[in-house]
């Protein structure tokens, strides 16, 4: 079945520090692809979405690149501040379907 | 736009007793989900209405597990004799039909069975 595989955390940066956090995917066909975001006391907040390949998609100074060919969609900022420290969470929505299938998330932590 | 909202947002219950959440989607949304999420976990999908419609049950969705959405407004999940394992966050979502991709959260309601 269709599944998602995230890098696990907790990462640990400082800031200014440039991030990367690894997504891959298992799917059939074309699924859209997610990067949710949950800070502390909070609900899931789409972060940014991409729904083809080659496509990227950006929000907040993060961007993740929709790869067919490796099945991926990296989740990266080029300075990341204090307040980034959250959970990161990637996920796909089957081409078709309702359903988010979603990773076990990264936990992102930032130091002054 | 108020947002998704949940309530209550923590609930203590003994084992064996029922417990019923509500959500608030946003209003003129037409599609809801809920899903549950254990620590350290993505969320796994429930089940999903449109308008007044529940159109899918996931499997993890026992028997004693029922949800709701009259009028296709807000919706309530209950949970019938519960048990340790149910402690979990219970999230609902809620999205247009015509873009299913965007899904808004709401806070969730923390469950934790003694």
């Amino acid at each position: 079945g269709d599944s998602v595989t995230q890098m696990e955390g907790p990462v640990t940066l400082s800031e200014e520090a440039f991030l990367t956090i690894n997504c891959t995917y298992t799917a059939t066909g074309y699924p859209s692809l997610f990067w949710y975001v949950q800070y502390p006391g909070e609900g899931l907040q789409l972060l940014l979405k991409a729904t083809k390949a080659d496509d990227k998609g950006s929000n907040k100074g993060f961007e993740a690149t929709y790869r067919k060919e490796t099945t991926s969609f990296h989740l990266e900022k080029g300075s990341v501040q204090v307040s980034d420290s959250a959970v990161y969470f990637c996920a796909l929505s089957p081409r078709g379907n309702y359903q988010l299938i979603w990773g076990a998330g990264t936990k992102l932590i930032i130091k002054p | 736009d108020t947002g998704v909202s949940q309530n209550p947002r923590h609930k203590i219950t003994k084992r064996g007793q029922n417990v019923t959440f509500r959500c608030d989607p946003i209003s003129e949304h037409n599609r809801l989900y809920w899903y549950r999420q254990t620590l350290g976990q993505g969320p796994e999908f429930l089940t999903y209405f449109q308008n007044e419609a529940q159109l899918e049950k996931s499997r993890l969705l026992s028997d004693r597990f029922s949800a709701e959405r009259p009028k296709g407004s807000f919706s309530t999940l209950e949970i019938q004799r519960t048990e340790q394992g149910d402690s979990a966050m219970y999230l609902c979502a809620s999205s247009l039909f015509q873009d299913t991709d965007t899904q808004y959260f709401g806070p969730g309601t923390r469950l934790t069975v003694l």
